[in-house]
């Protein structure tokens, strides 16, 4: 069983919507990341926390705001998203930050599954 | 830059056969490589890691990888499929000097048949 979780694991919305994802770990990791997966495809990185600051944000759309409010929360705000944006996301922890010598393996959630109409 | 190579979309084994899931990469300075086993409808599940020490790393579930600096590989191994091994499995890399980003590669599909 994952110790990083995720909710809903399902979300059906339209363009016009606002919605969020949530994952939880509470392994005292301080790097958080969201990442976007298609059928078959390998993740794609979109934001990275470390200890509860952005510390990457791979030049996704402003229509996915993150957000860490605190060390073991992490956040993904959702609006005015296009059918394309429909995919798994996946969030993930490990355990030090990217300051300094990061070479902890990544404890994935089992994702939520975004479908926009 | 990082990249990652899975040369093979798709490998198929006889149940109790050995498997082979290969995987190159290039990076600047040592790479941290890691192993992660994707189910349907499942988030990505760490198998093993080589950071450094012993070439041949073992991981969970019998799977073992061997590190060959001077081929810059990192096959994923295991001596005895089993039909539950059946998965997507993602080699990655991350280089010391990008601690945060890990590079994966396209993924391999593994079947293994009874």
């Amino acid at each position: 069983d994952t110790e990083v979780t995720q909710t809903p694991k399902h979300l059906v919305m339209g363009m016009t919507n606002k919605k969020s994802l949530k994952c939880e770990q509470h392994m005292g990791h301080r790097a958080m990341y969201w990442y976007k997966q298609k059928a078959k495809k390998p993740p794609e990185l979109m934001f990275v926390y470390s200890y509860e600051k952005l510390s990457i944000n791979e030049s996704v759309p402003s229509r996915f705001s993150p957000e860490c409010p605190n060390s073991s929360l992490l956040n993904l705000h959702l609006h005015a998203l296009q059918p394309e944006d429909s995919a798994l996301y996946l969030c993930a922890s490990s355990q030090d930050g990217t300051s300094g010598m990061n070479t902890g393996e990544l404890f994935f959630g089992e994702g939520s599954r975004l479908t926009v109409l | 830059a990082q990249s990652v190579a899975q040369p093979e979309d798709q490998v198929n084994v006889a149940e109790g056969n050995p498997l082979t899931v290969k995987c190159t990469y290039s990076v600047s300075g040592n790479p941290y490589l890691f192993w992660y086993v994707q189910y349907p409808n499942r988030g990505l599940q760490f198998l093993l890691k080589y950071i450094t020490g012993d070439n041949l790393v073992k991981g969970s579930y019998g799977f073992e990888a061997e590190f060959n600096k001077s081929q810059t590989s990192f096959h994923l191994k295991k001596p005895s499929a089993l039909v539950s091994d059946s998965a997507l499995y993602f080699c990655a890399v991350r280089g010391n000097t990008n601690a945060g980003k890990s590079t994966f590669g396209d993924g391999t599909t593994l079947t293994v048949k009874p």
